[in-house]
């Protein structure tokens, strides 16, 4: 089955430590997006890709990048976590702009 | 400043009953609508959409509604069953040009649950 596929499933990290979190799809879609998730808050766009286009949102840290080294897979990568960076982080994929969006999992992040 | 909101974190409803879950928002400029469904440990999963030139777009047990003027929309879950039980999130689309265009912006869900 296509599918958006997040790995890990669960992150523990350490206050400052970097960590990379991975989204691949099957789906060849051309748009994909990270998104935060805080604890029964709205999902939160970081950025996104379409192809190799990245587009950052205004309000997201610099503490936050990521690398789409190809069409499947995308990374965000965190330099220094906080305490306040644990949350949900959300993968998403559209065929293209204004279509339906598919989500992976999600990947929990704890910061110790 | 929260552009899309679901003030109802909750709601408890009735096997066989109608289910109503409801959304506002702020930005005139928004064009299209959209409901996902999550269940735990899952990511979000599209449900039905909307576009600002219709009122009402339907999918077997699920109505969306718009209402530009009131800027609200609604799902309407009839027959509700135990498996919709879920958060649900609405989320609208930015029609602005450039880096936006596409953009989704989420409400914050709504938890219904289905008893049987």
């Amino acid at each position: 089955d296509a599918m958006v596929i997040q790995n890990p499933r669960y992150q523990v990290t350490q206050f400052g430590k970097p960590v990379t979190l991975s989204c691949s799809q099957t789906l060849n879609h051309n748009v994909m997006y990270w998104y935060q998730q805080k604890s029964s808050q709205a999902p939160k766009l970081l950025f996104h890709y379409y192809d190799k286009d990245f587009n950052n949102e205004a309000d997201t840290p610099d503490n936050f990048q990521s690398r789409r080294p190809n069409t499947s897979f995308c990374f965000l990568d965190i330099r220094s976590p906080g305490l306040g960076d644990a949350a949900m982080y959300l993968c998403a994929t559209s065929r293209v702009k204004r279509d339906e969006q598919y989500f992976g999992p999600g990947t929990r992040l704890t910061v110790t | 400043d929260q552009q899309v909101k679901q003030n109802s974190p909750s709601l408890s409803v009735q096997e066989g009953r109608i289910s109503i879950l409801n959304c506002d928002y702020t930005n005139s400029m928004f064009d299209y609508f959209l409901w996902y469904k999550k269940y735990p440990a899952e990511g979000p999963t599209f449900l039905i959409s909307i576009s600002s030139i219709k009122d009402k777009n339907e999918d077997g047990r699920f109505t969306v509604f718009l209402n530009k003027s009131a800027k609200h929309l609604s799902l309407h879950i009839v027959p509700s069953q135990p498996g919709d039980s879920a958060v649900y999130f609405c989320a609208a689309s930015d029609p602005a040009g450039g880096t936006s265009y596409g953009k989704l912006t989420f409400g914050q869900g709504t938890i219904l649950t289905v008893h049987p």
